[in-house]
């Protein structure tokens, strides 16, 4: 099972938006509406930020936002602040003997 | 409050075998629903995951490392076990424990993580 593609990198100003992209295939993201997506500051664990594709957990800003269409999702962060300089992965349930594929991850760097 | 807590060696040797400790609170591992697993994280690149445990002990793993790896746990002291056997340095990662939703199919909350280094 190969990783899900996202791009190394994603960049913006404060209060601007950036979105990013996370391809798999009909057997993962494609395949299930069980794409969450996990936010991770430098030297610290990883966080869900959204699951089932959309669905925000309790305590995450509703600045965060997520979409799927075909074989790819995608993670926008409207009106960007400073905290959320971070790396970012997407993940998919691949089938009950592949629970999490993740991305190659995505840094977003604030201006 | 859900915790997880990661034990074990930070040095291990090459061919050796690695075994890590995940200590959990906040919920017990024999309700129904639960599942604990295991992600790494090579230095500066991205996660990776290894294994499940489910309450009533179904195991899953992942299918590129299936061959090495064992998951166990102890309900009565709450904590889930890792094995991953003929260690190399390519396993040199930080290891994190973390909870699975089952009915969502999400991680989290995650451990603080272990960093477990293969050199001889």
């Amino acid at each position: 099972q190969s990783a899900l593609t996202q791009p190394p990198s994603a960049s913006g100003s404060p209060g601007q938006s950036v979105t990013i992209s996370c391809t798999g295939t009909s057997s993962d993201v494609g395949g299930y509406n069980y794409v969450s997506w996990y936010q991770q500051h430098p030297g610290k664990a990883p966080k869900l930020m959204i699951y089932e594709v959309s669905k925000r957990p309790s305590g995450v800003p509703h600045r965060f936002s997520g979409s799927k269409s075909g074989n790819t999702a995608s993670l926008t962060v409207s009106g960007l602040q400073a905290e959320d300089e971070a790396d970012y992965y997407c993940s998919s349930y691949a089938g009950s003997n592949n629970l999490g594929v993740f991305g190659t991850g995505t840094k977003v760097t604030v201006l | 409050q859900i915790t997880l807590k990661e034990s074990g060696p930070t040095l291990v040797k090459p061919t050796q075998t690695l075994t890590l400790t995940c200590t959990i609170s906040g919920f017990s591992l024999s309700t129904s629903g639960v599942g604990v697993g295991w992600v790494r994280q090579p230095p500066g690149k991205a996660l990776e995951w290894l294994t499940l445990i489910y309450w009533d002990d179904d195991k899953r793993y992942s299918p590129s490392l299936k061959s090495r790896l064992t998951i166990t746990k102890d309900t009565s002291k709450n904590q889930v076990f890792l094995t991953m056997t003929n260690m190399n340095p390519m396993d040199t990662a930080t290891y994190y424990c973390v909870n699975w939703n089952y009915q969502q199919h999400w991680f989290d909350p995650w451990g603080q993580g272990t960093l477990v280094t293969v050199s001889s």
